[in-house]
């Protein structure tokens, strides 16, 4: 599998459902970051989980991080329509020369059905 | 709050022309970066700039690719001669030293070559 790998690929569910989307990926991390991007626009920053952290909320959202297993969790509680986008985690590891890499994974497209 | 902006959100041109993509990256931040993303596909690096010199680059990043940061606020990334296969959305991102913190995109230049 590719660094930053998700899954499910697709995922649809009812307004106020929990939605769960799994990261896997290969290296050593620094940090892992979950992105989320509505079609065909920007890339918004919705939470970073350090190395060190296991688990991290923010409002609606709940990320998990196993450095074990290499995997990380985004839970997003009470889903509302709006929350339908494609969902990225990206992998912060230090790459060739020391520099950093950020390594999206191919996402995970939900949809929250009204 | 801070934010990375990017300029033209949409540029149009005709294969084998040159295009620059222009960012404001955060005026604090250090690291600067660029990715792109093919429609429907995943956001890919292409390259990462510190201290006035490209720290790391993917396989994509070839001879065509270039980065500069002219002034100490625009970072631009040129592609020389545009081949169909560059449409995609480019991002830019910055950041602030150390290896936890985040890097803060941009909302993208999306490049129609045609």
């Amino acid at each position: 599998s590719q660094q930053g790998e998700e899954d499910p690929q697709a995922l649809s569910i009812q307004e106020g459902e929990n939605a769960t989307m799994n990261c896997s990926y290969k290296t050593s991390i620094n940090n892992l970051q979950w992105y989320r991007q509505n079609s065909g626009r920007g890339l918004v920053h919705l939470i970073l989980i350090r190395s060190n952290e296991r688990e991290k909320h923010s409002g609606r959202l709940r990320v998990t991080l196993d450095t074990s297993k290499k995997s990380s969790s985004l839970l997003i509680t009470a889903s509302r329509a709006a929350d339908t986008a494609s969902y990225f985690c990206a992998t912060d590891a230090v790459a060739r020369g020391g520099y950093q890499k950020v390594t999206f994974g191919i996402g995970t497209k939900l949809q929250v059905i009204p | 709050e801070p934010e990375v902006t990017q300029t033209p959100s949409h540029q149009v041109t005709q294969m084998g022309q040159e295009v620059i993509l222009r960012c404001v990256p955060i005026s604090n931040h250090l690291y600067f970066y660029w990715y792109r993303q093919i429609l429907g596909q995943k956001v890919e690096f292409l390259v990462s700039f510190y201290n006035n010199e490209i720290s790391e680059k993917s396989e994509i990043f070839d001879d065509q690719f270039s980065v500069e940061r002219p002034d100490g606020s625009n970072f631009t990334l040129k592609i020389r001669s545009t081949k169909l296969e560059d449409s995609a959305m480019y991002f830019c991102a910055s950041k602030e030293r150390g290896f936890f913190n985040e890097q803060f995109f941009g909302p993208g230049t999306r490049l129609t070559v045609l």
